[in-house]
C-alpha cells in the first residue's frame, strides 16, 4: 500500500524566512513524487515533480529515498506563497493514480 | 496548456435526484481521468480511475452503482451521482492525465449540495 504523510496541518512563517513543508511516504517500489498547490479559490496546480528536478517559484524538493521523504523548501518565503500544499505519490502502475497527503496550510505573514 | 474544465461548478438539488458532472480536457487528449471527493478541510480521496473506452476502476468502499462513470471519448469523462442523498453532498474534483504519461491536471471542482 502507498501512503503519504504531511505531519504539519498548519505552518506559519514571516515574509523572508525560510520555509520547509515536510512530506514522508511509504511505497515498496520506485515512487513518483509531486507537490501540488491550491491558492485560495483556485484549482489544484502542479508545483513540482521530483523527476524534473527544477525550481518553481523559488521552491525546490529533493527526493530522499533513504529517509523516504520529499520535503518542499524555499529559502525566502513570500506572502503570495500562502496556500494549501499537497504532497502526492504515484505508484509504478495503475495509470499514475495519485495518493495525496493531508495537506499543509502555509501562511506567510508580512 | 493542459486545461481541464469541470461543469457544473455548483449544483443544488433535491434528495433522490441524479446529478451528472462533466470533466473535459480542453487542449489535450486524456486516456485516463480521475475522480476525487474532498470533504471540508480534508485531503482529496480518489474515488475511481476512468479509462477511455473501458470500465472505470473504483477504489475500495466506493459504490460503482452509486457513482456511475462514463469515459466515452479522449476528452470527456462524466460522473453521475445516482439517487443522491444528503450524505453525498461534497466537493467533487476531476483530473486528467495526458495520453502517454505525465502529471495529472485538475479541474476546478463541483460543489454538490443535496437537500
Amino acid at each position: 500500500a502507498q501512503r503519504v504523510t504531511q505531519p504539519e496541518k498548519l505552518l506559519s512563517v514571516f515574509k523572508g524566512a525560510p520555509v520547509e513543508l515536510k512530506c514522508n511516504y511509504s511505497y515498496s517500489g520506485s515512487p513518483e513524487l509531486f507537490w501540488y498547490v491550491q491558492y485560495s479559490r483556485q484549482r489544484l496546480q502542479l508545483l513540482l515533480r521530483h523527476i524534473s528536478r527544477e525550481s518553481i517559484k523559488g521552491f525546490t524538493a529533493d527526493l530522499n529515498k533513504g529517509e523516504t521523504s520529499f520535503h518542499l523548501k524555499k529559502p525566502f518565503a513570500q506572502e503570495e506563497d500562502s496556500a494549501m500544499y499537497y504532497c502526492a505519490l504515484a505508484g509504478g502502475t495503475s495509470y499514475g493514480k495519485l495518493t495525496f497527503g493531508q495537506g499543509t496550510i502555509l501562511t506567510v505573514h508580512p | 496548456g493542459a486545461v481541464v474544465s469541470q461543469h457544473p461548478s455548483w449544483v443544488i438539488c433535491k434528495s433522490g435526484t441524479s446529478v451528472k458532472i462533466e470533466c473535459r480536457s480542453l487542449d489535450f487528449q486524456a486516456t485516463t481521468m480521475f475522480w476525487y471527493r474532498q470533504f471540508p478541510k480534508q485531503s482529496l480521496m480518489l474515488m475511481a480511475t476512468s479509462n477511455e473506452g473501458s470500465k472505470a476502476t473504483y477504489e475500495q468502499g466506493v459504490e460503482k452503482d452509486k457513482f456511475l462513470i462514463n469515459h466515452a471519448s479522449l476528452t470527456l469523462s462524466t460522473l453521475t451521482v445516482t439517487s443522491a442523498h444528503p450524505e453525498d453532498s461534497s466537493f467533487y474534483i476531476c483530473s486528467a492525465r495526458v495520453t502517454g504519461g505525465g502529471p495529472q491536471h485538475f479541474g476546478d471542482g463541483t460543489r454538490l449540495s443535496i437537500l
